[in-house]
């Protein structure tokens, strides 16, 4: 089956870095996925691809403590110098033909 | 500046029927697909299904398939997600969202629309 698997729950200190993960399903682990971040009563705002040898590509405006890496089947999103407004879901999705597939997201909540 | 504007909420009762849409700005709109994807309230996001406006072609998440209807009008530029009986189920925030490169369906959606939120409430 087709699933990308997210945790639901991470938290870090204001001006401290933290690491998302984004797992891809077996026999998908070198999947392109996206990240979006979607704040309280916001839609969803696209922040980068990341591919399965760790390039990103980020979208337009996104800062630099925003990065994207990889390990297997394992995709990350990492933000550095935590402020109050990245309190937010990050969704990670993928896609294939005829397909698109998002994760259930993590609650980033920032202490 | 490329946008996705989307018609406002929507308050309908069981059984009726209901279009929104969802009208492209500052692109090409007939060379790129238009995805919809669902957010019932608290919840994640779900693909529903995603249209090409320039073929007229459409395709569906099995989940949505024969629930819904994709649609497009490229002469004004606006995309449109439609039911004919409408559930109580169906109340949520509904996205519209653009991949990022043009005539390719499989990709990551970086244009966003501010969503249209849907009750339907007896």
């Amino acid at each position: 089956q087709f699933v990308v698997t997210q945790p639901p729950s991470a938290s870090a200190s204001l001006g401290a870095s933290v690491k998302l993960t984004c797992t891809l399903s077996s026999g998908h682990s070198d999947y392109t996925i996206a990240w979006h971040q979607q704040q309280p009563e916001k839609g969803p705002r696209y922040l980068m691809t990341v591919t399965s040898d760790g390039r990103h590509s980020k979208g337009d405006g996104i800062p630099d403590r925003f990065s994207g890496s990889s390990s297997g089947a394992e995709r990350y999103l990492s933000i550095s110098s935590l402020r109050s407004e990245d309190e937010a879901d990050y969704y990670c999705q993928t896609w294939g033909i005829g397909i698109q597939v998002f994760g259930g997201g993590t609650k980033l909540t920032v202490l | 500046e490329v946008e996705l504007v989307q018609s406002g909420a929507e308050v309908k009762k069981p059984g009726e029927s209901l279009k929104i849409s969802c009208k492209g700005y500052g692109y090409s709109f007939s060379g790129y697909w238009i995805a919809w994807v669902r957010q019932m309230p608290g919840k994640g996001l779900e693909w529903m299904g995603i249209m090409s406006p320039g073929a007229s072609y459409a395709r569906y998440s099995p989940s949505f398939q024969g629930q819904v209807t994709l649609s497009a009008d490229k002469s004004i530029y606006t995309a449109y997600l439609q039911w004919s009986s409408l559930k109580a189920s169906d109340t949520a925030m509904y996205y519209c969202a653009r991949p990022r490169y043009g005539g390719n369906e499989a990709d990551a959606f970086d244009i966003w629309g501010q969503g249209t939120m849907v009750i339907v409430s007896s």
